[in-house]
């Protein structure tokens, strides 16, 4: 059974740049059948998804936050990574990486991490 | 602002039927399929439906899906006060290249 765990700082500077793991068990980043996505949610809020790495090809970003973020893959670890540069308070958020299947008009999460709490302070 | 449009809040009895809505575009849920995502309080989503209409193994027959047109609905039959959780909807935007969420619709169950 595949399962995906966030770690990293749960604490970051203002202007500074978060960096988060995802550590996966149980398969691989390296398959072909999936994506491995950051998702992020502040709380009380609803959910944002950041992006995603694919091992066999490039990144997806979500437009907004393009400029900013950066998603790659170590697969001799067979983990993916999340730097998200120049941080504020708005970034505050509970981090998810998540399992992302995608094909044809078919794409959907189904196995999600525990998620890691990133507070931005000033 | 949510690209896709969830109501905030809904409420029914134990045993009762709830329907949850979800409006979007062309671009995202009128040519991709939608996924829901069942989030109880202090926890991770959790996926609960995708493809619109399909189940993934060991969610019961109690949630369905369905999409039409640029919207979809997520029901849930004989509720349960253990249902009381955040549902999300979820689907591709073509023209952003990106995923992208409503924002949550908070279920009580009375």
């Amino acid at each position: 059974q595949v399962q995906l765990q966030e770690s990293g700082p749960g604490l970051v500077t203002s202007s500074q740049t978060l960096s988060l793991t995802c550590a996966v068990s149980g398969g691989s980043i390296s398959s072909g059948s999936y994506y491995w996505s950051w998702i992020r949610q502040p709380a009380g809020k609803g959910l944002e998804w950041i992006g995603r790495f694919y091992s066999r090809g490039s990144a997806n970003l979500t437009p907004s936050l393009k400029s900013r973020v950066t998603i790659s893959g170590d697969t001799s670890k067979n983990q993916f990574s999340l730097k998200l540069s120049s941080v504020t308070a708005a970034d505050t958020a509970v981090y998810y990486c998540a399992r992302m299947r995608d094909y044809s008009t078919s794409r959907y999460m189904d196995v999600w991490g525990k998620g890691t709490t990133v507070t931005v302070s000033s | 602002q949510s690209v896709l449009t969830q109501p905030p809040s809904v409420s029914a009895a134990p045993g009762q039927k709830v329907t949850i809505s979800c409006s979007g575009s062309s671009s995202n849920i009128g040519n991709n399929h939608v996924s829901w995502y069942q989030q109880l309080p202090g926890t991770a989503p959790k996926l609960l439906i995708y493809d619109n209409d399909k189940r993934p193994s060991g969610i019961p027959d109690r949630f369905s899906g369905s999409k039409s047109g640029t919207a979809a609905t997520l029901a849930i039959t004989g509720l349960q006060t253990g249902d009381e959780a955040d549902y999300h909807c979820g689907t591709w935007d073509s023209s952003l290249g990106a995923e992208v969420f409503g924002g949550g619709t908070k279920l009580t169950v009375l």
